[in-house]
């Protein structure tokens, strides 16, 4: 199993309170991916990180921010909670080297509960 | 953005059965995966494919990349308690580079009965 874990696990805040989850892995894999996952709608990218420092918007970044100091962890932000941010997030790594390497692995998962 | 079409939704299968299921988008995909999800947990991956037409098998596990590269497709064969949770397909449409994410479908429910 690729090296990545997600922290917390679990968690349960209210509305308007900041919230940060944490991605960390240990296969120095250069890309980096937030996703949110809910019924009806598969996973769905929030942001993503091509490499320390650089990253990008996904499908639905609106409300997140992102950031990427070291090449082992990836945060994602939720500045201001809403319940429409109940969801569950997974974090995911990929590497290009080898050229046909394109795929994509993931953390365990952290749920969200925003009262 | 880029949708992808899974179907079906779930099935109710019993033991020993051979399962299908497909993805077709309007887009044309360079990578499709194809991953199951237990409870709980995050996808693993079961197959990547990389090339149109491409046929691959991981134990009783067989995906095809379409030839049009808008589709393909995962087969079960001889299907077992263990099989059990949603499969999900996933694509990735650009050529070069891994920073782009996945658009996934929406998941195949696979459930089995004894």
């Amino acid at each position: 199993d690729a090296g990545i874990t997600q922290s917390p696990r679990h968690k349960v805040t209210e509305t308007g309170t900041p919230v940060t989850l944490r991605c960390h892995q240990t296969e120095n894999h250069r890309y980096m991916y937030w996703y949110r996952q809910d019924p009806g709608h598969g996973l769905r990218l929030i942001h993503y990180s091509y490499g320390v420092k650089d990253t990008d918007k996904g499908e639905v970044s609106d409300g997140y921010s992102v950031s990427r100091s070291k090449t082992e962890d990836f945060l994602l932000t939720l500045e201001s909670a809403t319940s429409s941010q109940t969801s569950v997030y997974f974090c995911a790594i990929s590497d290009e080297r080898g050229g046909t390497t394109k795929t994509q692995y993931f953390g365990p998962g952290t749920r969200l509960l925003v009262l | 953005g880029q949708q992808l079409n899974q179907s079906p939704q779930s099935m109710f299968i019993q033991e020993g059965e051979d399962v299908s299921m497909n993805c077709t988008s309007s887009s044309i995909f360079n990578t499709w995966l194809w991953y199951k999800q237990d409870p709980g947990e995050g996808p693993v991956l079961l197959i990547a494919l990389y090339k149109a037409g491409e046929l691959t098998s991981n134990g009783r596990l067989t995906a095809q990349f379409g030839i049009t590269r808008k589709d393909s497709f995962l087969n079960i064969s001889a299907s077992i308690p263990s099989d059990v949770g949603i499969y999900f397909c996933a694509g990735r449409g650009r050529t070069g580079g891994g920073a782009d994410g996945l658009t996934f479908g929406k998941g195949t429910h696979l459930i089995i009965q004894p």
